[in-house]
C-alpha cells in the first residue's frame, strides 16, 4: 500500500498562475482533506470531503477550490495564485466517524513569487 | 469553539531522561484527542489518541498521553528520550461540527522536541 500519494512534491508558480495540486489514497477511506502548514501556525484545514461526491470548505478556504473526483482522489486547485498562498500542503485521509485518525501524504511545498 | 494550545514552541531534554510535550484543550462535549509527530520533510504521522475510557493511553514508539479531565490536558510522555525522537509535535482536536460522519481536526501550533546525546 502507498497510503496518501501528493504530486508534485515541489512546484513554483508566479502570481496569477494557476495549478492543481494532485492527492490519492488507496487505503479506501471515505473522509479527505486538505490543509496547509505554516510556520508557527499549525495546521488549517482548507477543504474537506465527508465521502464521495461531498466537499466543504474548512477555516482558510478563500483562493482555493477543490473537486472530489472518485473515492480515491480529492484534488486542490489555485485558480489565481498569490504569494500569501506560499506554503506546504498536505493531504489527509480517513475512515469515516469522529474517532479516527487520519493518515497524510508526504507534502507540497508551493512558493508563490 | 473548539480549540487546542501547545504552551511551548521547543522542549530539549538530554537523551535517556523522560521528556513531556504539554497540549491544552477547549471543547464543548467529549474531547476526542490525538497526538502526532512530523519529521523534517515528511507528512504527520499519528501517535495515539483518547476517545473514550483509560486517562493513560499508550501509543508508538513508546509514546504515551495522559488525559486530565479537570485540568482540560492531555501531555504527550515518554519515560525514556532517544535522539531519534526529535521532531516536531501536533496535539489536536476533533472539530464538533455536528456531524457524526467528518474527522475535521483542530492543530496546536506544534512543539518542537530536540533531545541532545
Amino acid at each position: 500500500n502507498a497510503g496518501v500519494t501528493q504530486t508534485p512534491k515541489f512546484q513554483v508558480l508566479k502570481t496569477g498562475q494557476s495549478m492543481t495540486l494532485q492527492c490519492a489514497q488507496d487505503m479506501n477511506h471515505n473522509s479527505m482533506y486538505w490543509y496547509r502548514q505554516d510556520p508557527g501556525m499549525g495546521l488549517r484545514l482548507i477543504y474537506y470531503s465527508a465521502s464521495e461526491g461531498t466537499t466543504d470548505k474548512g477555516e482558510v478556504p478563500n483562493g482555493y477550490n477543490v473537486s472530489r473526483l472518485n473515492k480515491r482522489e480529492f484534488s486542490l486547485r489555485l485558480e489565481s495564485a498569490a504569494p500569501s498562498q506560499t506554503s506546504v500542503y498536505f493531504c489527509a485521509s480517513s475512515l469515516s466517524g469522529r474517532y479516527n485518525e487520519q493518515f497524510f501524504g508526504p507534502g507540497t511545498r508551493l512558493t508563490v513569487l | 469553539a473548539q480549540s487546542v494550545a501547545q504552551p511551548e514552541d521547543q522542549v530539549n531534554v538530554a537523551e535517556g531522561n523522560p521528556l513531556t510535550v504539554k497540549c491544552t484543550y477547549s471543547v464543548s462535549g467529549n474531547p476526542y484527542l490525538f497526538w502526532y509527530v512530523q519529521y523534517p520533510n515528511r507528512g504527520l504521522q499519528f501517535l495515539l489518541k483518547y476517545i473514550t475510557g483509560d486517562n493513560l493511553v499508550k501509543g508508538s514508539y513508546g509514546f504515551e498521553a495522559e488525559f486530565n479531565k479537570s485540568q482540560t490536558s492531555f501531555h504527550l510522555k515518554k519515560p525514556s528520550a532517544l535522539v531519534s525522537d526529535s521532531a516536531l509535535y501536533f496535539c489536536a482536536v476533533r472539530d464538533a461540527d455536528g456531524s457524526s460522519n467528518t474527522g475535521k481536526l483542530i492543530f496546536g501550533q506544534g512543539t518542537t522536541l530536540q533531545v541532545k546525546p
